[in-house]
């Protein structure tokens, strides 16, 4: 059975960076893309980027380029997001989830709040 | 201003059938799949229907998608109080290289 898990919640201040991990249980880590959705409060699903544990190659959103890094460590079967310069406007629920064939986000991690405020 | 435009909301009694529409463009529905989340208040995003049509394990026949051209629809029969959830459709965009959400429906079951 295949499960995603996130790391807790975090609070940040205007200006940081935030490091989100989601471990990966039940497959072969390898074997599937890993993708990063978020979801503002009140709002809906933006999607951010994704990975490929396999080869470590990435694609982001145009709108977080330069600002997001995603990376895997594959001895662990755990996928890290990292968003730097983060301003009140990254305040939001952050999800991992994983993509079997055609983007389709089959299984998805339990979120991650981070909170940006001064 | 999401890619994929749905209604913003949707209301049925228990028992009707509803539809949540998903409209887009040539350089997503006109050309991948289609994928379909519910969202329950407080629970992370579920698949519900992915390339279209397609109900993955666990999920009731009551829902099923179709696609035309370059929109697509949900459909939800026999609506029952637990249906009531935020759907959204996804696809990906070749103009944009990468995967687009549509704003959501929120479904209220009166």
């Amino acid at each position: 059975q295949v499960h995603l898990v996130q790391s807790g919640a975090e609070v940040k201040k205007p200006g940081a960076s935030v490091k989100v991990s989601c471990k990966a249980s039940g497959y072969t880590f390898t074997d599937y893309y890993i993708h990063w959705v978020r979801q503002a409060p009140g709002q809906g699903l933006e999607w951010m980027g994704c990975i490929n544990p396999s080869r470590g190659d990435t694609y982001s959103a145009q709108e977080f380029q330069g600002r997001v890094t995603m990376t895997s460590d594959t001895s662990i079967s755990t996928a890290y997001m990292d968003l730097s310069s983060l301003t009140s406007d990254d305040t939001a629920l952050y999800y991992c989830a994983t993509d079997t064939a055609y983007d389709q986000f089959d299984y998805w991690g339990q979120g991650t709040l981070l909170t940006v405020s001064s | 201003q999401p890619v994929l435009t749905q209604p913003p909301s949707a209301s049925g009694t228990p028992g009707q059938r509803v539809f949540v529409s998903c409209s887009g463009s040539n350089s997503n529905i006109g050309m991948n799949y289609v994928h379909w989340y519910q969202q329950v208040p407080g629970k992370a995003p579920k698949l519900l229907i992915s390339r279209n049509n397609q109900r993955p394990s666990g999920v009731p026949d009551r829902f099923s998608g179709s696609k035309s051209g370059t929109s697509a629809s949900l459909a939800i029969s026999g609506l029952r109080s637990e249906d009531e959830a935020d759907y959204y459709c996804a696809a990906r965009d070749a103009s944009l290289s990468g995967v687009i959400f549509g704003g959501g429906t929120k479904l209220t079951v009166l």
